[in-house]
């Protein structure tokens, strides 16, 4: 399917747990993005990747970690899962400067 | 540090008049704004964008206004449909950053 899928789409975890989230796009797209979305506070960059190994931070980026070895591949990892990172995590890719296409989300809950 | 503010969190029309949605930015090298809708369960979907080198861009019923002197820029729908009920983000773009507001939840009644 062509576009940008994320998975999984809930994930219930433990606090200390490692949980990685998945993207992937089939666009080609050279820039990807993670958000989070929190009650109040909209959409906050986590990280982005301009390309495949070029990844920098975003507005909230304590806690996560990224990579990107393939284009169409932007995992996120929570090393040391907490409760604070419980949110819903969008994924998006785009050309540079243009609008950005978003995955469906991951409803991540840590207990 | 809220960069991009939305300061109304909801909005309700009655169908066929015109929804406003405001956005105020603080960050004066924000360059190109942009707007996206999001439905419940789903993503935000990109619905319109601005260069600042324009005051207004129309897509349709749709059509951004920006005032860069008073950093403001809003979303005018005209005329409102039930459809158009969701949570729409502003969101301002510089070469090596992108912030969102909060979003304004906009309800068409029928």
């Amino acid at each position: 399917d062509a576009g940008i899928t994320q998975s999984p789409r809930y994930k219930i975890t433990e606090t200390g747990r490692q949980v990685t989230l998945m993207c992937h796009q089939t666009w080609s797209h050279s820039y990807m993005f993670w958000y989070r979305q929190d009650l109040g506070h909209g959409l906050r960059l986590i990280y982005y990747s301009a390309a495949a190994d070029i990844t920098d931070k975003g507005e909230v980026p304590d806690g996560y970690v990224v990579s990107r070895s393939k284009t169409e591949n932007f995992p996120l990892t929570l090393e040391s899962a907490t409760r604070s990172q419980t949110s819903v995590y969008f994924c998006a890719s785009s050309e540079p400067r243009l609008e950005q296409y978003f995955g469906p989300g991951t409803r991540l809950t840590v207990t | 540090d809220q960069q991009v503010k939305q300061n109304s969190p909801s909005l309700s029309v009655q169908e066929g008049r015109i929804s406003i949605l405001n956005c105020d930015y603080t960050n004066s090298m924000f360059d190109y704004f942009l707007w996206y809708k999001k439905y419940p369960a789903e993503g935000p979907t990109f619905l319109i964008s601005i260069s600042s080198i324009k005051d207004k861009n129309e897509d349709g019923r749709f059509t951004v206004f920006l005032n860069k002197s008073a950093k403001h820029l809003s979303l005018h729908i005209v005329p409102s449909q039930p459809g158009d009920s969701a949570v729409y983000f502003c969101a301002a773009q510089e070469p090596n950053d992108m912030r969102f507001g909060a979003g304004t939840r906009l309800t068409v009644k029928p």
